[in-house]
């Protein structure tokens, strides 16, 4: 069974400063991988997905890296503001019509 | 477009009744998800459905719960007879199938409440 871990379950950085998210899973035979924002009280909303056959996706200060080989994803925050603070969760996909296995996500607060 | 379009937003309601939740996936998606959120167990996936036939419906946590899919634009979520529980936020979420198309959007979510 895949599961999904992410490190650290909580972060808190000033402004500022470049951060790195984690996301670790245990199958390395994956379909895809996506990570989420969550603000408080909201839904999911979908920030970057990247392809098996992919290495990396950006938009605009975010980049995500995806390294199956270790199992591993990275989220990369650049130039954080206090509007990025919110929940970040990683989701994986094992095949193209299987469910999404989510991480129990990292909540990310930055501080003016 | 709307987005994924869930109600109600909030309910409360008391144990031994019936609570329905809808979901109306973005207009063009193949593919909903309904999931549940607690902070004990994060977030889970209940049922998924793609092209309005349920595909895995192993997260649905007993027979209390159903869904159906009667027609491309709606879904509904029963829980008969709800339980406190039950006491979570429910997602709906859509997609279409393959490629880019796999992000999944999901919805505001319902906070069901169970006394």
């Amino acid at each position: 069974k895949q599961e999904v871990t992410q490190i650290p379950a909580a972060l808190s950085v000033p402004e500022g400063e470049n951060l790195v998210l984690n996301c670790s899973f245990t199958d390395s035979a994956i379909y895809n991988l996506q990570w989420f924002r969550q603000d408080p009280g909201k839904g999911l909303t979908s920030l970057l997905l990247i392809q098996s056959s992919q290495r990396e996706q950006t938009s605009g200060r975010l980049n995500a890296s995806l390294d199956k080989s270790s199992g591993r994803s990275t989220l990369y925050i650049a130039a954080s503001q206090p509007g990025d603070s919110a929940t970040y969760l990683c989701a994986d996909k094992e095949t193209s019509g299987s469910r999404l296995t989510f991480g129990e996500g990292t909540q990310l607060t930055v501080n003016p | 477009d709307a987005g994924v379009i869930q109600s109600p937003r909030h309910e409360v309601t008391e144990m031994g009744q019936e609570v329905t939740l809808r979901c109306k996936p973005i207009s063009g998606h193949n593919s909903l998800f309904w999931y549940r959120q607690t902070m004990m167990r994060g977030l889970e996936l209940l049922i998924y459905f793609n092209n309005n036939v349920p595909i895995d419906d192993s997260g649905m946590p007993e027979d209390r719960f159903s869904a159906k899919m009667p027609n491309a634009s709606f879904s509904t979520l029963k829980i008969q007879p709800s339980e406190p529980r039950d006491s979570a936020v429910y997602f709906c979420a859509s997609s279409s199938s393959g490629g880019q198309g796999d992000t999944q959007y999901f919805g505001p979510g319902t906070r069901l409440t169970v006394l």
